[in-house]
């Protein structure tokens, strides 16, 4: 059974403050990794796609990836409170369909 | 940017009817999902369709269910016996080659079954 693993907090941080959030997958082949954010109610919205080792930046968003230790984690940089929201890690397990396993979320609230 | 849409966006059913959850893909597009989510857990996986036929499908995707891309725009979810179980958020979402692009989603479809 191939799992994607987030802490469902809520992790709570100041405003303007860095919110660290982080995804464990259990399996080795997986090829992609994306960070989607989704508020109560709406459909997943990408934020960030990252395909290899490394760190990817996009704005105040990076994406972190270390396959060797089968970790993805999101650091978002000047956290706002319209940042709010559940943060959902998906893994691409299979290149050929795309198929996409989601973690359960973690919600993230940033106090003004 | 062209986005996915989906109709309608909130669907009221009896339990035991039918019901046909719509989604026009982005045009170009190839590799065409439905999810679902039900409500307070985390989405999940239902289908995947290339080539006008099912290229991965889970658990959940029992003979209940069936997809359909009628014509070149449109790409349908059936269920032909809702149970109240079905009650879910289900989203559409396509892209053009999984090995290197994220899929985009649609709004959803609320499904309620009564």
């Amino acid at each position: 059974q191939k799992e994607v693993e987030q802490n469902s907090g809520p992790l709570s941080v100041p405003e303007g403050a860095i919110a660290s959030l982080n995804c464990t997958y259990s399996d080795r082949g997986s090829q992609s990794f994306f960070w989607y954010r989704q508020y109560s109610g709406k459909s997943p919205e990408l934020i960030m796609s990252i395909y290899s080792n490394g760190d990817k930046e996009d704005g105040r968003f990076t994406a972190q990836l270390n396959k060797a230790s089968q970790y993805v984690s999101l650091l978002i940089r000047d956290s706002q409170p319209s940042d709010s929201a559940t943060y959902l890690c998906a893994v691409n397990y299979s290149g050929n369909t795309g198929k996409l396993i989601f973690g359960q979320g973690t919600t993230l609230q940033v106090k003004p | 940017e062209p986005e996915v849409t989906q109709t309608p966006s909130h669907q009221v059913t009896q339990m035991g009817q039918e019901v046909i959850l719509r989604c026009v893909p982005i045009s170009n597009h190839l590799y065409f999902y439905w999810y679902r989510q039900i409500l307070g857990q985390k989405v999940e996986f239902l289908v995947s369709f290339y080539n006008n036929e099912i290229s991965e499908k889970s658990e959940i995707f029992d003979d209940q269910f069936s997809v359909e891309r009628p014509d070149g725009s449109n790409f349908t979810l059936k269920i032909r016996s809702t149970k109240l179980e079905d009650s879910a958020m289900y989203f559409c979402a396509s892209i053009r080659d999984p090995s290197n692009q994220p899929q985009h989603f649609g709004d959803g479809t609320r499904l309620s079954i009564l």
